[in-house]
């Protein structure tokens, strides 16, 4: 099993250019979530999703859009690049008790 | 507001002791609190939890403890080793029809030779 997946592991974007942040788990669990840690800080959840076609907000929502389509899928997508959403990005997983993560996505946005 | 806090950025603790890392939370309704590792460039793993009903669990080298009327927990590690040195997160999840995972801030832990 490959467990949580990210693409990329890398990006530079523009202000004001938009991109989607990938990410697929295979372990079939119903909870995912989208977090950003900056720089000496902790894990902030944007996004999360309790099963296909559900999402709701986190901690720091704006600026960010989810979908849940499918129980595999749980893509974030950045509509206006800002500086400010500089970080890096790490999606997660969850059945029951802990949570599996990706290896994460650095995002810079110059 | 910061429903899960780990109030001491750094720790720094000689090989063989005990590291204690601290976490508060806000929120009475978690169901179950967890402990993860984190490394540079890596995502976070996963170590140890506690559901709210229990208030010590332990597996090998750790062991958490929960004081629910304090809402305070804690993670013990003994004997402390240099591959422990990381940054530690606790969480809180939600009461099961919310789902939510929230994360403290972070303790840097340095284990010395």
């Amino acid at each position: 099993n490959a467990g949580v997946t990210q693409t990329p592991k890398f990006r530079i974007l523009k202000i004001g250019q938009s991109m989607t942040l990938q990410c697929a788990q295979d372990m079939n669990h119903n909870y995912m979530y989208w977090y950003r840690q900056d720089p000496g800080m902790g894990l902030k959840l944007i996004y999360y999703s309790v099963g296909a076609g559900i999402t709701d907000k986190g901690e720091v929502p704006n600026g960010y859009n989810v979908s849940r389509s499918t129980t595999e899928d749980f893509p974030l997508r950045l509509e206006l690049a800002a500086p400010s959403q500089t970080s890096v990005y790490f999606c997660a997983s969850r059945a029951d008790t802990e949570a599996f993560f990706g290896q994460g996505t650095r995002l810079t946005v110059v | 507001d910061q429903q899960v806090k780990q109030n001491s950025p750094s720790l720094s603790v000689q090989e063989g002791r005990i590291s204690i890392l601290n976490c508060d939370y806000t929120n009475s309704m978690f169901d179950y609190f967890l402990w993860y590792k984190k490394y540079p460039a890596e995502g976070p793993t996963f170590l140890i939890s506690i559901s709210s009903i229990k208030d010590k669990n332990e597996d090998g080298r750790f062991t958490v403890f929960l004081n629910k009327s304090a809402k305070h927990l804690s993670l013990h590690i003994v004997p402390s080793q240099p591959g422990d040195s990381a940054v530690y997160f606790c969480a809180a999840v939600g009461s099961s029809n919310t789902g939510k995972l929230i994360f403290g801030q972070g303790t840097t832990l340095q284990v010395k030779p």
